[in-house]
């Protein structure tokens, strides 16, 4: 299974917003509305931030939210601050009933 | 609140198995959820390795599923990971190097989110 595509780097002001996008096939993000965010810190494990194109866990800002049109999902980011300087990891369910990541994007708060 | 903690050797020599451990705090395996390993080699991005049920199925990466075995000690609340003929950075195939999370599955089939996950555990794999 081959990685869902993110852009390598995508930054923005303090205040601004950030939009990510995750492309997959309509074997995975396309067919199912399954795909998940993770925010990772440098040395961290990675933190669950949007599951299910658009849910939000409890305790993740609303500042985060999610969407999908197509084979393509999107991570915005509003009002960012410098605490959103991290690498964004979008997951999506498969139609062989597996996992696959996306290739990963470094936020930079300028 | 659900914690997991790896734990293993760091250091595996090529051609020999890989095996990590995953200790589950505040909650039991056996009453539900997934559990699943995830791989992340330095600098790089993740790779989800696979997910099990205790109980039920367990699915695999299809790249690594002639290698990798997952299954989750009830009695010691575990889940643990073994991945065999591991490969050095220098190998012509992908390495093996990297860093290990567990995680607890969530949703529907088998699983499509993993929260939370464990600190993490590096296996290095070198003569």
């Amino acid at each position: 299974q081959s990685a869902l595509t993110q852009p390598a780097s995508v930054s923005g002001s303090p205040g601004q917003s950030i939009t990510v996008s995750c492309t997959g096939t309509s074997s995975d993000v396309g067919g199912y509305n399954y795909v998940s965010w993770y925010q990772q810190h440098p040395g961290k494990a990675p933190k669950l931030m949007i599951y299910d194109v658009s849910s939000r866990p409890s305790g993740v800002s609303n500042r985060f939210s999610g969407s999908k049109s197509g084979n393509t999902a999107s991570l915005t980011i509003s009002g960012l601050q410098a605490d959103d300087e991290a690498d964004y990891y979008c997951s999506s369910y498969t139609a062989s009933s597996t996992l696959v990541f996306g290739t990963g994007t470094k936020v930079t708060v300028l | 609140q659900v914690q997991l903690q790896e734990s293993g050797p760091g250091l595996v020599k090529p051609s020999e198995t890989l095996s990590l451990t995953c200790t589950v705090s505040g909650y039991s395996i056996s009453s539900g959820y997934f559990w699943g390993w995830v791989r992340q080699t330095p600098g790089k991005g993740l790779e989800w390795i696979g997910t099990t049920f205790h109980g039920g199925n367990t699915y695999y990466n299809p790249s690594l599923k002639s290698r990798v075995t997952i299954s989750v000690d009830t009695s010691r609340n575990q889940l643990s990971l073994r991945l065999s003929s591991v490969t050095a950075a220098d190998s012509v195939t992908a390495a093996d190097t990297a860093v290990y999370y567990c995680a607890r599955g969530l949703g529907a089939g088998s699983g499509t989110r993993f929260d939370p996950w464990g600190q993490g555990a590096l296996v290095t794999v070198s003569s």
